[in-house]
């Protein structure tokens, strides 16, 4: 079965870090684009940051730029997601999710079931 | 800055149809932007719907069909059903590797 796990939220005061991952099984984890997407209390989906399935290509939001690193380990199947410099407005459900290929353009198949951060003082 | 449109909320008989939109603040939507729609529920993950303007995912019912409609991408529910009651988003590739949500469109079935 095709799944996503994600981890690694919880509270965080503002100018903090914190790193999420998510684990995958049941596919070929380095065959695809995988993104995180997000999702503040009562509003919409927020596409936040992506990679490459070789892991040597990712884009960000501007929102997000400069502050969140996005990476994975394909021998681990493992997508990870480092956020520094949280600010309140970083607060939300963030969803890993999986490509349909390797392609940018591709929409996303398979979601994980969310982690919430929350950042405040 | 890109944004992408949808209405804030419709409401469908039950058996009914409904079509939402999803446009662009400053070109037309076509194929080339890959329109994708999800269904969300209160407090779950996001459903993928319709990829590539108008494949169906896997296990999605055929009453949800996708278009290009005029100048916009657009989800179609034909026969809605009350389970259909949920958030619907649209979601469009705009290049360099950046997809953009649309703000969503609450559907209510009643």
């Amino acid at each position: 079965e095709v799944q996503l796990l994600e981890s690694g939220g919880g509270l965080v005061q503002p100018g903090g870090s914190l790193r999420l991952s998510c684990a995958a099984s049941g596919f070929t984890f380095s065959s695809y684009t995988m993104t995180w997407v997000r999702q503040a209390p009562g509003k919409g989906l927020e596409w936040v940051s992506a990679i490459s399935g070789s892991g040597a290509y990712t884009y960000s939001a501007d929102s997000v730029k400069g502050r969140f690193t996005l990476s994975r380990d394909n021998s681990k199947n493992t997508l990870s997601l480092q956020m520094n410099s949280l600010r309140v407005e970083d607060t939300a459900v963030y969803y890993c999710a999986k490509g349909y290929g390797n392609s940018w353009g591709d929409a996303f198949d398979i979601w994980g079931q969310g982690t919430m951060v929350t950042v405040s003082s | 800055q890109t944004v992408v449109t949808q209405e804030p909320s419709f409401s469908v008989s039950p058996g009914g149809t409904v079509t939402l939109t999803c446009g662009l603040s400053s070109d037309s939507v076509s194929t080339s932007y890959y329109p994708s729609w999800y269904q969300q529920t209160p407090g779950q993950a996001p459903r993928t719907l319709i990829y590539n303007t108008n494949s169906r995912s896997s296990g999605v019912p055929d009453r949800f069909s996708g278009s290009i409609l005029g100048n916009k991408a657009a989800l179609t529910i034909t026969g809605a059903q009350a389970d259909d009651e949920s958030d619907y988003y649209c979601a469009l590739y705009v290049g360099r590797g950046i997809k953009v949500f649309g703000g969503g469109t609450k559907v209510t079935v009643l």
